[in-house]
């Protein structure tokens, strides 16, 4: 059983370009989180996902910032106009359950870099 | 809003020692779990252990327990006999009973000396 998927693993972007940080859940997980660690700092929550529904997007910026986790294909975060503030790792979590307290597993992060 | 505080940015001991790293956190809620993660050098964030406020006895898993004090709001992690792969970053996390997201503290880098 394959872990939490995510790629690219390292994302070079200009400032005022798109990024696309993708990540495919472990079988069987239908639960998505999305958060942001920046240097020498926790992560820090910015959505939660069912398929096809927001659950919570409340540590999600106002602006510029979108998430998604279609029925079919892996969820994807999508940060347009990328400035120097964006440049962090980007985690994604995959669970079976909703509210059982159960193990979140993460994928290996993207590390997003604005020059 | 629920915070969680890790007061030791950084530590280090020699293998095969113990240490102990703390945490505490603030809530009005009284069902919530508390989880230790660990973050080496790969990024990766693994699962050191987990513990439900409504039980009692303290969590262990292999060399790691937890000292788990309620009402003190705390919640310290112990590793026993210390391994050269235990150096990582050590994330104190808080998870509200019904909502899935995570409250993580700022880190203790950990260093083991060989």
């Amino acid at each position: 059983n394959a872990g939490v998927m995510q790629n690219p693993r390292h994302l070079v972007r200009r400032r005022g370009q798109e990024a696309r940080l993708r990540c495919s859940p472990m079988k069987g997980h239908s639960h998505v989180y999305w958060y942001r660690q920046l240097p020498e700092e926790g992560l820090k929550f910015m959505v939660y996902l069912q398929k096809e529904n927001i659950i919570d997007e409340s540590g999600m910026p106002k602006e510029r910032f979108s998430a998604e986790f279609p029925k079919e294909g892996p969820s994807i975060l999508r940060i347009q106009q990328v400035v120097r503030g964006d440049s962090a790792a980007y985690f994604c979590a995959s669970s079976p359950l909703q509210g059982a307290g159960t193990e979140a597993f993460f994928g290996q992060g993207t590390r997003l870099t604005v020059v | 809003a629920q915070t969680v505080t890790q007061s030791q940015p950084e530590m280090s001991v020699q293998e095969a020692e113990t240490v102990t790293l703390s945490c505490t956190y603030d809530t009005s809620e009284s069902n919530y779990y508390l989880f230790w993660y660990k973050q080496p050098p790969s990024r990766q964030m693994i699962l050191v252990i987990r513990q439900e406020a409504y039980k009692q006895q303290n969590a262990t898993e292999n060399r790691f327990s937890v000292n788990f004090q309620k009402a003190a709001k705390s919640f310290s992690l112990k590793i026993s006999d210390s391994q050269l792969g235990d150096t990582a970053m050590y994330f104190c996390a808080f998870m509200h009973f019904g909502n899935e997201k995570l409250t993580f503290g700022t880190g203790t880098r950990l260093t083991i000396i060989p």
